[in-house]
Order: structure tokens, then C-alpha cells, then sequence
């Protein structure tokens, strides 16, 4: 089965412009979350949804940050406009809520802002 | 708030050592979750374990094996004879609702394995 896919792998990018990464999670799972790692700050979560709902964006670092989550099988993380300080990797991962079990990560993407 | 402490920011043994990685949480839930994972050179972070608040008792999968008392708000996980592909850094995490929530993460242990 596939698990949890994330693209752009890499993406190298100027400050100012628009990044849009995107994360498909695995059938069947009804909750999908962004989280983000840097050395500094570690891994820390963005937002998640349930049911394609988004639940807690509390961690979403600024208005610049936006994630949708159109249906069941896709999501999208948007900046505009980046910032070097936006560098990092970002991952997604899905899980079936009602069991209270594990979340499956996606590979990441990382992100370099010029 | 929930909060997770690892404070071994690096350990480094030799090869077919023991090594305890510890893990400290914070929560004022008393339904919770905890999870080890492991993210290896290659950036993936792949699952070991979770636990939830209920079940104290420690679990044993191969080499690993993992030590949870809500006594002193701990889940620690030991490696026995440790191996080179044990490399990694790792994290535990806590959820109060299992792969529902969010999950809050520590710092990790970036664990080395000397040949």
C-alpha cells in the first residue's frame, strides 16, 4: 500500500515568492496533520483536519501560512510570500482517527527560501 | 499544555552496548498517548510505539523495549546490544488523543553507534 505522499521532495525558492506543498494521505484515514522541523524549534505542529475539517491551526506561524484540505485525498500547505526564516522541513502525515493509533509520516519536504 | 523533555540531546556508545533514551511529560489530561518514533539519516520518521495512559505495562519488541510509569511521568526506551543501524535520532511524542491529535513532540536524542 502507499503511504502518505508529499510533493515537491525539494524546493528551492526567492524570499517573496509562493511555495505550495502538497501531501496525499493514506486511503481510508480521516486525519491529516502538518508539522515542521528546524534544529531550532524542532518538530512542532501546523494545523490538522478530521474529516477534511481543519481542527487546530494554533501552530500556524503567521497569515502568511495557509493549508486546505479540498477532499479526503489532498492537501496543500501554501506560503505567500516566504521568508528565509520559512526554511525547514515539512511534513504531513494521516492516521484513522477512530482508532487512536499511530500517525504515518509522508517523506517531507524541505523547503529553502533565498 | 502538554510538554515532552528529552534531555539527552546526544548519546554515543559502542556497538552491542545498552543505551536508555528518557522521556519526561507534561500533561493535565488523564487520557493520554505516547509515542516513540525513530528518524533515521535518510529524514523519514518512521513509528515504534505507542502507548496509552491506561496500560503501565512495559513492552518488549525484539531489542527494544520500553519502560512507561505514570509515577514519575516517564516512557523510556531502551536499545539492548545496540547495533550500528540503531543510529538515529529519536523522538517521543504525546497526544491526548491518539493519532486523532495533534501530536506534541520532544526535542529528540540524536543516538550514535560507534562499530
Amino acid at each position: 500500500d502507499a503511504g502518505v505522499i508529499q510533493s515537491p521532495r525539494h524546493e528551492v525558492t526567492e524570499m517573496g515568492q509562493e511555495v505550495t506543498l502538497r501531501c496525499k494521505p493514506i486511503s481510508g484515514h480521516n486525519s491529516l496533520f502538518w508539522y515542521r522541523q528546524t534544529m531550532m524549534r524542532g518538530l512542532e505542529l501546523l494545523i490538522y483536519f478530521n474529516n477534511n475539517v481543519p481542527i487546530d491551526d494554533s501552530g500556524m506561524p503567521e497569515d502568511r501560512f495557509s493549508a486546505k484540505m479540498p477532499n479526503a485525498s489532498f492537501s496543500t500547505l501554501k506560503i505567500q510570500p516566504s521568508e528565509p526564516r520559512d526554511s525547514a522541513v515539512y511534513f504531513c502525515a494521516s492516521s484513522l482517527a477512530e482508532l487512536y493509533n499511530e500517525q504515518f509520516f509522508g517523506p517531507g519536504t524541505r523547503l529553502t527560501v533565498l | 499544555a502538554q510538554k515532552v523533555t528529552q534531555a539527552q540531546t546526544e548519546i554515543s556508545v559502542v556497538e552491542k552496548e545498552d543505551v536508555t533514551l528518557d522521556c519526561v511529560y507534561e500533561t493535565r489530561d488523564t487520557t493520554y498517548y505516547l509515542f516513540w518514533y525513530k528518524q533515521p539519516p535518510s529524514g523519514e520518521l518512521v513509528f515504534l510505539i505507542r502507548r496509552n495512559s491506561f496500560d503501565e505495562q512495559n513492552e518488549i519488541s525484539g531489542r527494544y523495549s520500553w519502560n512507561f510509569q505514570k509515577s514519575t511521568s516517564s516512557f523510556n526506551f531502551t536499545i539492548t546490544a545496540s547495533q550500528v543501524v540503531d543510529s538515529a535520532v529519536y523522538f517521543c511524542a504525546l497526544s491526548s488523543g491518539g493519532g486523532a491529535d495533534g501530536l506534541t513532540f520532544g526535542k529528540g536524542t540524536h543516538l550514535i553507534i560507534q562499530p
